[in-house]
């Protein structure tokens, strides 16, 4: 069964600062990568994914991950956070499923804490 | 554009209790739907998927069922509810069929056992 570990639970920051989150998963075979974001009272909404071609991608607000395939790994960075950045973020895996249905296998979240 | 929708958003339900939550979907057509549950602690777990009416496939066994009695339409339920059913439910939504699909989720609906 695939796993997906995220290296940091809570992570405190202040504005300006980099930011870089862990993700690692654990399945062998082909799969889309993907990490979500949830703001305080809102919906959980998509902020990147990756299916294939250049493994760096870019998503709103600034947010960009890098698979790594060597590493199983899909860290998430931005290089200034800002205070709206504080959120819960989780990265999660399918597998390439060639035209069925797939779900998701969520890491366990970090929760960032941005400070003006 | 597509919109989902849950309810009801929070719910406080004795133990051994009935559950009914649903989830529906509009702007689209013939999606693939799905019900996670975060547990206290815990990342989000896939229960259920569905590809088309009538077509549900378990991820956990457990104490809950699905159901998907029309195409945009996703029902959660359980006979009897456990302490352990407590957590935060959430429906998502996909289309494509090409393995390369992204999910959208809804509000979700916060359960408490008691």
């Amino acid at each position: 069964a695939q796993s997906v570990s995220q290296h940091n639970h809570h992570v405190i920051l202040s504005e300006a600062a980099s930011l870089e989150l862990g993700c690692n998963y654990s399945y062998g075979g082909t799969v889309n990568l993907f990490w979500y974001v949830q703001y305080p009272g809102q919906h959980l909404q998509l902020l990147l994914k990756y299916f294939s071609g250049d493994p760096l991608v870019k998503g709103i607000k600034g947010f960009e991950a890098e698979f790594i395939k060597s590493k199983f790994s899909f860290n998430l960075r931005k290089p200034s956070v800002q205070w709206s950045d504080t959120a819960e973020y989780f990265c999660a895996v399918n597998r390439y499923s060639g035209g069925g249905a797939d779900g998701l296998t969520f890491g366990k979240g970090t929760h960032l804490i941005i400070q003006p | 554009s597509q919109t989902i929708h849950q309810w009801p958003a929070t719910l406080v339900q004795p133990v051994g209790s009935p559950l009914s939550l649903e989830c529906t979907v509009e702007g689209t057509s013939n999606p693939n739907l799905y019900w996670y549950r975060q547990a206290a602690g815990r990342g989000l777990q896939l229960l259920f998927y569905s590809v088309g009416i009538g077509q549900i496939s378990s991820e956990v066994p457990q104490n809950l069922s699905a159901s998907r009695p029309q195409d945009r339409q996703f029902i959660l339920s359980s006979k009897k509810l456990l302490l352990s059913d407590s957590g935060f439910y959430l429906c998502a939504w996909s289309v494509g069929g090409s393995g390369q699909e992204t999910q959208y989720f809804g509000p979700g609906t916060r359960l408490l056992v008691l």
